[in-house]
């Protein structure tokens, strides 16, 4: 099946550190979600991105849908100690019409007040 | 707001125990989904559901089964719980219709199973 490979796998930055991580996929996506799950807690959903090209923000956080459309990438300004947690992409699961999701692997963010 | 309510945070089970978690979301969404996560192995689709009483096997549907009784609950059986079932468990609903990739998550219910 298909794969989304996320790197790196784990990041420890310096507070205020700018952050990069990506996300890419053995196929073709129409949409790439990006999800940051606290220690302990459920995943929530960041940035949803429809439209290859489209750039969105959500606060400090920018997530990019590539213009191949098999990829995207999460930048995160200026990190606080909240952003410690991991983040995962998603992308559609391939070969089913319905709304299944299929996630990488996430990266693992820590940050050092 | 979206809200997904998850029955237990924490539970402890013996092996061969039948094993209920419950899940509840407020939002009237169609689709329904349970996942167990582990480390290395990220999150894997065990079951999911598009109405009352229809199903789909995920990814890793074995040793365990689901019942969607009512629209707002889903519910994850183990029939017979073993140490390798030991994970986090993660429920997560969405809509159908445009912004239905967009999946929201409980809490989670961390089971061991000894």
């Amino acid at each position: 099946g298909q794969q989304l490979n996320q790197s790196p796998q784990s990041m420890f930055i310096q507070e205020g550190e700018d952050v990069s991580m990506n996300c890419t996929s053995s196929s073709i996506f129409n949409t790439w979600l990006w999800y940051k799950q606290d220690p302990g807690e459920g995943p929530v959903l960041l940035i949803a991105l429809y439209k290859a090209g489209e750039l969105t923000s959500n606060g400090r956080l920018t997530a990019q849908f590539g213009i191949t459309r098999k990829d995207s990438f999460l930048n995160i300004s200026a990190s606080i100690p909240s952003d410690v947690g991991i983040y995962f992409c998603a992308g559609p699961y391939e070969g089913w019409a319905g709304n299944m999701l299929t996630f990488g692997g996430g990266t693992r963010l820590m940050v050092k007040p | 707001d979206v809200k997904v309510t998850q029955s237990s945070r924490y539970l402890v089970k013996r092996t061969g125990e039948k094993v209920f978690l419950e899940c509840v979301q407020d939002m009237d969404h169609e689709n329904m989904f349970w996942y167990r996560q582990d480390p290395g192995l990220g999150l894997r689709l065990i079951y999911f559901s598009y109405d009352v009483k229809m199903k789909e096997k995920g990814d890793i549907p074995e040793g365990y089964s689901v019942s969607r009784e009512k629209k707002e609950r889903f519910s994850l059986i183990l029939e017979s719980a073993s140490t390798n079932q030991t994970s986090m468990y993660l429920c997560a609903s969405s809509f159908v219709g445009a912004l239905s990739y967009e999946q929201y998550f409980g809490p989670g219910t961390r089971l061991t199973v000894t």
